[in-house]
């Protein structure tokens, strides 16, 4: 398996642009998760999903981010208008809730490192 | 809400020489997990290791082992021969079974290895 599949890997853009972050899952995990990474607040989780529906969006900053899980493949996390307070790194990551060893363990994206001048 | 805290922002580390990274945790859980991710500059998130709550025996995994105290809420990593290569971001994270899979990292702490 390729792992958890990230794009872009480095995102530069202006202040006011819309930029969207696109996730591609473990194929058969179940669940996903996108977390922000900043020196300030470290890793803060933002939002998951279990079988693509949405459940806990608490840690979503503003109304100006928002994420979605068209199917079980794809995730995309949307922040539009971009600030220069959302310079970050972004991960992605996903895991499986059945039973067995590796269940339970959130596998990584190498992350988006988010730029907004 | 669960807490976890890491509480030495750095560590450093003679190669081959063995260091230990702290991490405490409040809950009022019975049924979790713990884990030790490690962060190269690379910044990929790599899996270290992991603890079931239930199991009383330390994990271990070759180099690295956990001292787990569940009483004082404490869930240490030890790593022995220490290798140029062990230098990175060491995060601890908190699981509890009754939220989904999310987990809830530490500050995290730079270990560094000197030649």
């Amino acid at each position: 398996d390729a792992g958890v599949i990230q794009s872009p890997r480095h995102e530069v853009t202006e202040m006011g642009q819309e930029v969207t972050l696109r996730c591609k899952p473990i194929s058969g995990h179940d669940y996903l998760f996108w977390y922000r990474q900043t020196m300030m607040r470290g890793l803060e989780l933002l939002i998951y999903f279990n079988n693509n529906v949405p459940i806990d969006d608490s840690g979503m900053p503003e109304d100006r981010f928002s994420a979605k899980m068209p199917n079980a493949s794809f995730s995309t996390l949307k922040i539009q208008p971009s600030e220069p307070r959302d310079s970050a790194v972004y991960f992605c990551a996903s895991s499986l809730s059945r039973q067995g060893y590796g269940a339970n363990v959130l596998t990584f994206g190498a992350g988006s490192r988010l730029t907004v001048l | 809400a669960q807490t976890v805290t890491q509480s030495q922002p750095e560590m450093s580390v003679q190669e081959a020489e063995t260091v230990t990274l702290s991490c405490t945790y409040d809950t009022s859980e019975s049924d979790y997990y713990l884990f030790w991710y490690k962060q190269p500059p690379s910044r990929q998130m790599i899996l270290v290791i992991r603890q079931e709550a239930y199991k009383q025996q330390n994990a271990t995994e070759n180099r690295f082992s956990v001292n787990f105290q569940k009483a004082a809420k404490s869930f240490s990593l030890k790593i022995s021969d220490s290798q140029l290569g062990d230098a990175a971001m060491y995060f601890c994270a908190y699981r509890t079974n009754n939220a989904g899979n999310m987990l809830t990292f530490g500050g995290g702490t730079r270990l560094m290895v000197k030649p």
